[in-house]
């Protein structure tokens, strides 16, 4: 039972670059969710997905964009990534209990 | 908006000694609240969760919380320190039936031999 996964686990891209985050899970769970974990900031919700074709936004979309055309997967893109996006992503899924599930997390260094 | 304030960023204890890491929220609704614990290089688990009842909860590796509505905390003890809890504990909270969780800041544990 793989539960959630996300790759690549380690990217280095560079300034302007788009990098897209992958997020798959296999319990069908409804939701899901994108966060940033940053030293000092806990982590912060970028974007969530009640169901397939349902997203909005979370404490920090600015610079993300967010699809979910299955409802096992959750792709994250930085359209044009920026040094402030270097961060550990990391994706959560919830199956309508109020327990979130986490991926094991992709760092991303933006160059 | 609810909120949540770990007081301490990095806590020290000595193997066998008190755990106490401390949580605050604010809610302007009955919140959920939980514990999570990330060990190095991990995604976050669930370590316990308050929804209802019973207000001291019991998660796994004998760690508790116990929420205090009177006190606005959800403080996460345990009696005696193991090497292997150091990780980083994040409090968070749910205003009651809404899927949006909002994490603390993070209190990393360290456990001194």
């Amino acid at each position: 039972d793989a539960g959630i996964t996300q790759s690549p686990r380690y990217k280095i891209t560079e300034t302007g670059r788009q990098v897209t985050l992958m997020c798959h899970q296999t319990w069908s769970h409804s939701y899901m969710f994108w966060y940033r974990q940053d030293l000092g900031h806990g982590l912060r919700l970028i974007y969530y997905s009640a169901a397939a074709d349902i997203t909005d936004k979370g404490e920090v979309p600015d610079g993300y964009v967010v699809s979910r055309s299955k409802t096992e997967n959750f792709p994250l893109t930085l359209e044009s990534a920026t040094r402030s996006q270097t961060s550990v992503y990391f994706c959560a899924t919830n199956g309508g209990t109020d327990t979130q599930y986490f991926g094991p997390g992709t760092r991303l260094t933006v160059l | 908006a609810q909120s949540v304030t770990q007081l301490g960023s990095h806590v020290s204890v000595s193997e066998g000694a008190l755990v106490l890491l401390r949580c605050n929220y604010s809610s302007s609704v009955p919140p959920y609240l939980f514990w999570y614990v990330q060990y190095p290089n991990q995604g976050l688990q669930l370590l316990l969760k308050y929804t209802t009842g019973a207000t001291l909860v019991k998660g796994i590796n004998g760690f508790e919380a116990e929420f205090k509505k009177s006190e606005t905390s959800f403080h996460l003890t345990k009696p005696s320190a193991h090497m292997s809890d150091a990780a980083e504990y994040f409090c968070a909270v749910i205003p009651g039936g809404y899927q949006k969780v909002t994490f603390g800041t993070g209190t990393k544990l360290q456990v001194i031999p």
